[in-house]
């Protein structure tokens, strides 16, 4: 029972363009959602997050987009740049039992972004 | 410089050993958590602690135990009832606030032949 799913497991964008990551999620008690940004052989690293009470958040380059009506986020990558190639996970949380967050993860994208 | 470290990065047993993957973080984080990653298969949870001498099962604990007798400390072993060890494990800290993010280490990978 996949409850994030990242339907796209690459994507190749030229340096400059605009890179776009979905995800989608079935669970509705999810309120808040994150994106990771992962190389080999390393632990992911935290990249931008979002409460269910917004539709949107930026940080320079990366915005992450909310659609609670359709279960849908993404991650937008502006102007994309060679650094950026890498996995992105996508992320969301719940509260779970005894009040800790149980954080579900999607499958990932891996993102080429060409010189 | 706080962090969450993973030793050993990569480490070798034969099968029906017992192997135990450490993690120590200086972070002052309350919860820590456990995860695999296996390929196409995103993180799963193994293991999660919330507060030392306290933990909880997460969603593939099967063959797997862990401590938290230290605030800065979950090492997880890997039993030899786990059916397929092989795989990438990341161990992550998280404030005790809600609605903050986890913190990873750099991992261990854990090859059983």
């Amino acid at each position: 029972d996949q409850q994030v799913k990242q339907n796209s497991p690459s994507l190749s964008v030229q340096e400059g363009r605009i890179s776009i990551l979905n995800c989608d999620y079935t669970n509705s008690m999810f309120d808040y959602f994150l994106w990771y940004k992962k190389y080999p052989a390393e632990g992911p690293t935290f990249l931008i997050s979002i409460s269910s009470i917004k539709d949107k958040n930026e940080d320079g380059r990366f915005t992450v987009f909310l659609n609670k009506s359709a279960k849908h986020l993404s991650l937008h990558i502006v102007p994309s740049q060679p650094g950026d190639s890498a996995v992105y996970f996508c992320a969301a949380s719940a509260r779970g039992g005894g009040g800790y967050q149980k954080v579900t993860f999607g499958t990932g994208t891996k993102l080429q972004v060409i010189p | 410089d706080g962090g969450i470290t993973q030793s050993p990065k990569y480490l070798f047993r034969k099968e029906g050993q017992n192997v135990t993957l450490s993690c120590e973080q200086n972070l002052n984080h309350d919860a820590m958590y456990w995860y695999r990653q296996d390929p196409g298969q995103g993180l799963r949870l193994i293991y999660y602690s919330q507060i030392v001498n306290d933990f909880q099962k997460g969603d593939i604990a099967e063959g797997y135990s862990v401590s938290r007798e230290k605030k800065e400390s979950f090492p997880l072993t890997v039993t030899s009832a786990q059916k397929n060890p092989t795989a990438f494990y990341l161990c992550a800290s998280q404030q005790s606030s809600y609605n903050s993010p986890l913190h990873f280490g750099n991992g261990t990978r854990l090859t059983v032949t």
